[in-house]
């Protein structure tokens, strides 16, 4: 079974400056994907950005970057020049290669200050 | 095309009433996911379809949960004698495959309350 660990209930962070979310996760699978999901109050899941966890190179989606430790089973997102569109909750999920359901954290609330 | 629709997007009922939520998945997605999420808590995994089958029910809590996929598209949860513990937010999404990335498309989410 694989769980995911969201440590920051809450983060805060100025416009136009840079914020990282914190996750980590465990895993017996040596393959499998790792997500971070953004939750608007609308309540609709979007997709910010995932990572297959046999590359080695941190994915990037514009403003959005991850930190992925394979080791230490880390797995941070980095939003650069944040926006207060950014302002949502965000998950982190994991997903085995051979599986189909994906495993959530707790979710982190980020508010984003003019 | 659309997105992934659900309906109703609140539900109101009393304890011990049946209830049924229904997810139009993105057209030609043949894999659909239905996922619970608490007030406060990340989604969790209720079950999932391949086509019309359940290929996988083991997140359902218990027996009062159903879900049918008859022809392969729409999807209904069905849950029956609700309970106060039930309220939630149920979440379905789908993906054009079930296994590898198999991106999973959401929808906006029935938000169930029980009295």
């Amino acid at each position: 079974a694989q769980t995911v660990t969201q440590s920051q209930p809450e983060m805060s962070v100025q416009e136009a400056e840079t914020v990282t979310l914190s996750c980590t996760y465990d895993t017996s699978e040596s393959d499998y994907y790792l997500f971070w999901y953004k939750q608007p109050p609308s309540r609709q899941m979007i997709l910010v950005i995932r990572q297959e966890a046999y590359k080695q190179q941190n994915a990037t989606e514009n403003r959005f970057s991850v930190n992925f430790q394979k080791a230490a089973k880390s797995f941070s997102l980095k939003i650069s020049d944040s926006q207060l569109g950014d302002a949502a909750m965000y998950f982190c999920a994991t997903k085995e290669t051979s599986g189909s359901r994906l495993t959530f954290g707790e979710g982190t609330q980020l508010t984003v200050n003019p | 095309g659309a997105g992934v629709s659900q309906t109703p997007s609140n539900k109101v009922t009393e304890k011990g009433k049946y209830v049924e939520l229904r997810c139009d998945p993105i057209s030609g997605h043949t894999a659909l996911y239905w996922y619970r999420q608490s007030l406060g808590q990340g989604p969790e995994f209720l079950i999932y379809f391949q086509g019309t089958g359940a290929a996988d029910d083991s997140g359902l809590p218990n027996d009062r949960f159903f879900a049918v996929r008859p022809e392969g598209s729409v999807s209904t949860l069905k849950i029956q004698r609700t309970e106060r513990g039930d309220s939630a937010v149920y979440l379905c999404a789908s993906s054009q495959r079930l296994a590898g990335v198999g991106e999973q498309f959401f929808g906006p989410g029935t938000r169930l309350t029980v009295l």
